[in-house]
């Protein structure tokens, strides 16, 4: 089972635009978190939002979270070439948050 | 520096094999995971350990083993019961005991029946 879905599933931006990449999941969560992959490799922990914050900021990163909607939204501003990647949204399924369930991904890719 | 080691990069497995993937952390986690990835997909859980001796299935644990008699060490089987075994590994590790902390992953072992 998939507790959170990204849109879009690809999404390519001229280097320099910002890119926004949106989450949404179906149950309670304690907290909710982002993560890279670039192609054929493992994946890179962005950035965590407990449920009780509503906006993060790390470096080019903005992360928001809308409990009442159930999602979330990933900011990159000024993208780079080094962005092109697939981004994770990944949530917690049980209030022990025990393990956490990934999204599809959204497929980044920036042109130079 | 800490890390998460898997091998090998590269696995072929012929048709009725079983296969062992190698996991190893120095981060002192305690809380271990599986995931399998395939082309264009996102992760599905196979199985996760939060202490030694003991786990738990994930969502597609039919056709896997596993075991954790080190904290460092969480092998991967592949059996011959695993009917489509191609795809991407990766494992991952995090402190159980900070809440909300983040997933140090692998750089993933790659199967191909052959």
């Amino acid at each position: 089972s998939q507790q959170g879905e990204e849109d879009p599933q690809a999404l390519s931006i001229q280097e320099g635009e910002n890119a926004t990449m949106n989450c949404s999941y179906k149950t309670s969560i304690n907290n909710l978190q982002w993560y890279r992959q670039n192609s054929g490799r493992g994946l890179v922990h962005l950035i965590l939002i407990r449920s009780n914050e509503r906006e993060k900021h790390s470096g080019r990163l903005r992360v928001t979270l809308d409990t009442s909607k159930k999602s979330s939204s990933l900011l990159i501003t000024a993208s780079r070439a080094a962005d092109t990647a697939s981004y994770f949204c990944a949530t917690d399924a049980y209030s022990s948050a025990s393990k956490i369930i990934f999204g599809s991904g959204t497929r980044l890719s920036i042109r130079p | 520096d800490g890390g998460i080691t898997q091998s090998p990069k590269y696995l072929f497995r012929k048709e009725g094999q079983n296969v062992t993937l190698s996991c190893e952390q120095n981060l002192n986690h305690d809380a271990m995971y599986w995931y399998r990835q395939d082309p264009g997909q996102g992760l599905r859980l196979i199985y996760y350990s939060q202490i030694v001796n003991d786990f738990q299935k994930g969502d597609i644990a039919e056709g896997y083993s596993v075991s954790r008699e080190k904290k460092e060490s969480f092998p991967l089987t592949v059996t011959s019961a695993q009917k489509n075994p191609t795809a991407f590994y990766l494992c991952a590790s995090t402190n159980k005991g900070q809440v909300g902390y983040g997933y140090t992953f692998g750089s993933g072992t790659r199967l191909t029946v052959v």
